[in-house]
């Protein structure tokens, strides 16, 4: 079965550090490109950027450019997402979707649970 | 304010059929596949369909879509209860070389 397994819920106070995961299985995990999307809270989608894992070629919306690092090590076929010092507007849910084949621009077809990120003194 | 406009609800009654429009440009709609996303309260969203008609397996023919030009609609007929969720147009905008979705539909079924 083609699954992405994303990491466990966070609770973080404003200004430190995370990354989050997303775990790949049942399909060549560097052949296909994996997308990370944004829900803030009762709002809708947002893709933030995206990494093709095999050759880490990576594209970020502008608006993410600097605030978030997409990242993947194929040798555990996981790409994550990380932050170096987080808001509170980062409170949201979290989640990775992998691409139909091997360009940026087919279709989000396989999606991940979604990690709640929560960000609060 | 998002790059592809969506009602921002639409309802029907059980066995209705109803239908959510998506508009865009030239540098989304215009010239790449559309995709349509249903999300359940609480849940991750799923495609319904994909390079802009066609239905993945398991996604019931209830579930159509088309395109003309700049825009995009979903249609569901026979509809039911259990459809009641927010829809999502996506697509990739060539200018913004990036995934944009439409603002998303909460659809009731009364």
């Amino acid at each position: 079965e083609v699954q992405l397994v994303q990491s466990g819920g966070e609770v973080k106070k404003p200004g430190e550090s995370l990354r989050i995961s997303c775990k790949g299985s049942g399909y060549s995990f560097t052949n296909y490109w994996i997308g990370w999307v944004r829900q803030m809270p009762g709002k809708g989608l947002e893709w933030m950027g995206g990494i093709f894992p095999g050759d880490s070629d990576t594209r970020y919306r502008p608006s993410f450019q600097g605030q978030v690092t997409i990242s993947v090590d194929k040798s555990i076929s996981t790409a994550s997402l990380q932050w170096s010092s987080l808001k509170a507007s980062d409170t949201a849910v979290y989640y990775c979707a992998r691409g139909r084949s091997g360009r940026v621009y087919d279709p989000l077809d396989i999606w991940g649970q979604g990690t709640v990120v929560t960000v609060s003194s | 304010q998002s790059v592809l406009t969506q009602p921002p609800s639409a309802s029907g009654t059980p066995g209705q059929r109803v239908t959510i429009s998506c508009s865009g440009s030239t540098s989304n709609i215009g010239s790449k596949s559309v995709n349509w996303y249903q999300q359940l309260p609480g849940t991750a969203p799923k495609v319904l369909i994909y390079y802009d008609t066609q239905r993945p397996s398991g996604v019931p023919d209830r579930f159509s879509a088309s395109k003309f030009g700049t825009s995009a609609s979903l249609a569901i007929s026979g509809l039911q209860s259990e459809d009641e969720a927010d829809y999502y147009c996506a697509t990739w905008d060539d200018s913004l070389n990036g995934w944009v979705f439409g603002g998303g539909t909460k659809l009731t079924v009364l």
